[in-house]
């Protein structure tokens, strides 16, 4: 079956501008979970929403970081007036249930900001 | 001192030879432990859960050593796809986050 998708796979934008980053996860899949990867280093977690209520939002680094989820499937990450810090790959995942339950990723979109 | 470690590499080996590496974490109460493969700029992929037994899927074996709180992945008869990043990834407690290392680079040569 279908696994989890992200778009838009790349995404440019200048310092200050807003962007939405998208997640469709394994249909049926519960659980939702947003990471941030780096170059050279793991991914980090961010946020992590059992159906439709961010069960964790411990990770988000400050405000400017949203997520919603609000039919329980589609995600959707916000970042306010970026910076360059932000620049990294987002790496959504999900799985069956909440847990130790195995995450799938998808391919995660490439955020670099100008 | 960082929740999970693993020693970046690269590790460069000739293909056809055994390679092992570890990764150690701090918290002594993780329930879960993974390794991760991720290809140059791919989505990390499970590559097997590891048991308190220890586990072999092929030419791959996991262990876990509580008490030295590390886990390995030993990789026999290396091919040139599996030149890739390996991650460590631990779930503390019985939660849902898992902390990941920032992975191990192998390079497997011809």
């Amino acid at each position: 079956g279908a696994g989890v998708s992200q778009t838009p796979s790349n995404k440019v934008t200048e310092k200050g501008k807003y962007v939405e980053l998208r997640c469709d996860p394994i249909s049926g899949h519960t659980a939702l979970y947003w990471y941030r990867q780096s170059l050279g280093q793991g991914p980090e977690f961010l946020i992590y929403f059992q159906g439709t209520g961010a069960a964790d939002d411990s990770g988000l680094p400050n405000d400017r970081f949203f997520a919603v989820r609000p039919e329980g499937s589609v995600s959707t990450l916000k970042i306010q007036r970026t910076e360059r810090g932000d620049s990294a790959v987002y790496l959504c995942a999900s799985s069956l249930w909440a847990g130790t339950d195995t995450q799938y990723f998808g391919p995660g979109t490439r955020l670099t900001v100008l | 001192r960082k929740e999970v470690e693993q020693d970046p590499g690269p590790f460069n080996v000739p293909e056809g030879a055994t390679v092992a590496f570890n990764c150690t974490y701090s918290n002594s109460a993780s329930q879960s432990f993974f390794w991760y493969r991720q290809d140059c700029r791919k989505e990390p992929k499970l590559l097997m859960s590891v048991y308190s037994s220890g586990n072999e899927d092929g030419r791959f074996t996991a262990q876990l050593n509580r008490a030295s709180q590390y886990i390995s992945l030993l990789i026999r008869d290396s091919k040139l796809s599996d030149s890739a990043t390996y991650l460590c990834v631990v779930i503390p407690d019985s939660n849902y986050q898992l902390i990941w290392g920032a992975g191990t680079k192998l390079i497997i040569k011809p």
